[in-house]
């Protein structure tokens, strides 16, 4: 059974510029949730992807967007990069829901 | 908008139990609790959730107050490998909301 991955492990943007990341779910878990954790803080809930739709989201702006594929991989896009973006990007794949969520190890994006 | 308060940290010796507290007073009727823990440099690990009734397995207990404004997750026999920062987490419908989490020192 293969764990959750994300990739890049590591990632440097400057301000204004575009970023995706990429998370491969849990083998058999239809659910994906994003999650923000800002140094020193608890994650905060970016959204959640069920069968290809979004199915809830957090405070975050619309230039936080993400997509599920048909496997049920993720990408979670995030346009005109701030410096608060700074941030470890933490995915999560369920069976359902938020019910027993599995994390991968994250990616930490860095805006300069 | 905080949806549970925890302290910031505790201590507990090794081998003996530890009680985590956590407050959630704004907790509606469907809304369950959730607890996972995060250790140094890794994603958040799913420990234990419920809604209403006490819930066991391996790894702890979770004790939930009757008028669910509070749950206190119960670690049996701390190990030092229980050192970790403990969050309480409660969903409602379509959102998940992590508190500030409470760091867990085990002292050997």
């Amino acid at each position: 059974e293969t764990g959750v991955t994300q990739s890049p492990t590591h990632l440097i943007k400057t301000r204004g510029q575009q970023v995706t990341l990429r998370c491969s779910s849990q083998s058999g878990h239809n659910t994906v949730s994003w999650y923000q954790q800002a140094l020193g803080q608890g994650p905060q809930f970016i959204f959640q992807y069920y069968r290809e739709e979004e199915n809830g989201r957090g405070n975050f702006p619309p230039r936080f967007s993400g997509l599920q594929f048909p496997n049920y991989s993720s990408e979670l896009n995030v346009n005109a990069l701030e410096l608060d973006d700074s941030a470890l990007y933490l995915c999560a794949s369920s069976l359902v829901g938020f019910n027993e969520q599995f994390f991968g190890p994250g990616t930490r994006l860095t805006v300069l | 908008d905080a949806k549970t308060t925890q302290p910031n940290s505790m201590e507990s010796n090794e081998e003996e139990p530890v009680h985590l507290p956590c407050n959630h007073s704004t907790i509606s009727g469907t809304d369950y609790i959730h607890w996972y823990r995060q250790l140094p440099s890794q994603g958040p690990e799913y420990v234990i959730h419920g809604l209403t009734s006490n819930v066991n397995n391996r790894m702890a207990s979770l004790a939930i107050a009757e008028d669910r404004k509070s749950s206190t997750l119960i670690l049996h026999r701390a190990t030092l490998r229980d050192a970790a920062v403990y969050y309480c987490i409660l969903s409602t419908g379509n959102q998940f909301y992590f508190g500030t989490g409470t760091s867990l020192t085990v002292i050997p």
